[in-house]
C-alpha cells in the first residue's frame, strides 16, 4: 500500500480563485512528480522534483507552479484558476533503495466554472 | 525522444480468458519498465516493474515480460475476471532519475 496523499479528492471553485492541491508521501522518496489527465486521455507530466529545493518543468507547459521544501510535501499552486485547468492531477513518488516503483496518490479532481 | 505505444487501445473479453497486452518503446536505452492499472477516475496502481537486466517478473496471475533489444514488453493476465476490467499502462524511464514515459494504455473489460 503507497502511503502517498492527495488533498482535496475533489475541489470545485470559481474562475480567477487561488489553490493550492496538496501531495505529501511518508516513504521517503526524494523524486516526486504532478501529472495532468483528462478523463480517459493520457497522462501528462506536468511538474517533478528531484530532491529539496529542486523543481522542474515537465512536457506539457503548465500554468501551474510548485515547490519542494520539505522531501515529503510538494504541493501544487494555480494563481488564478480558469475552466481550462478542469481535469485531474494526479501525483507521484519514486526512490525506494530496493525498489523503482514509482507510486500515485488517489488524485484531486479539478472542476473550475 | 522516447515514444510508448501500446496495442490493442481496447479489448474486450469473455470471464476467464488469459490475455497479452502489448508495449513497444523506441529508444531500448531503459532503465526499467513499470506496468500500472489505473480504475475510472482513480490514481494509478504499480503492478510490476521489471529492471533492464531482467527478462520477466511475476506477481499472481499476471506475468510481464521485457525484451530490451526489440524495444517491447508484454503483461501477461491469465484466467481474466471482471474485476481485472481498467485501463493498463506501462511506463518507461531511461535513468533513475530521468522522467517517466508512459504509454497511452489498454482499455480492458472483462464480459461475466
Amino acid at each position: 500500500e503507497a502511503d502517498i496523499y492527495q488533498t482535496p479528492r475533489y475541489l470545485v471553485i470559481g474562475t480567477g480563485k487561488k489553490i493550492t492541491l496538496e501531495c505529501s508521501q511518508t516513504m521517503g522518496h526524494d523524486k516526486m512528480y504532478w501529472y495532468q489527465q483528462d478523463p480517459g486521455m493520457e497522462l501528462h507530466l506536468i511538474h517533478y522534483s528531484y530532491g529539496v529545493n529542486s523543481t522542474e518543468k515537465g512536457d506539457l507547459s503548465s500554468e501551474s507552479t510548485v515547490s519542494r521544501i520539505r522531501t515529503e510535501h510538494f504541493p501544487l499552486t494555480l494563481e488564478s484558476a480558469r475552466p481550462s485547468h478542469t481535469s485531474q492531477y494526479l501525483c507521484a513518488s519514486k526512490g525506494g533503495i530496493l525498489t523503482d516503483t514509482q507510486y500515485f496518490g488517489p488524485g484531486t479532481r479539478l472542476t473550475v466554472l | 525522444k522516447q515514444e510508448v505505444t501500446q496495442i490493442p487501445a481496447a479489448l474486450s473479453v469473455p470471464e476467464g480468458e488469459n490475455l497479452v497486452l502489448n508495449c513497444s518503446f523506441t529508444d531500448s536505452a531503459i532503465y526499467n519498465l513499470q506496468w500500472f492499472r489505473q480504475d475510472p477516475g482513480k490514481g494509478l496502481t504499480s503492478l510490476l516493474l521489471i529492471q533492464s537486466s531482467q527478462r520477466e517478473q511475476t506477481s499472481g496471475r499476471l506475468n510481464a515480460s521485457l525484451d530490451k533489444s526489440s524495444g517491447r514488453s508484454t503483461l501477461y493476465i491469465a484466467a481474466s475476471q471482471p474485476g481485472d476490467s481498467a485501463t493498463y499502462l506501462c511506463a518507461v524511464a531511461k535513468t533513475s532519475y530521468d522522467k517517466v514515459i508512459f504509454g497511452p494504455g489498454t482499455s480492458l473489460s472483462v464480459i461475466p
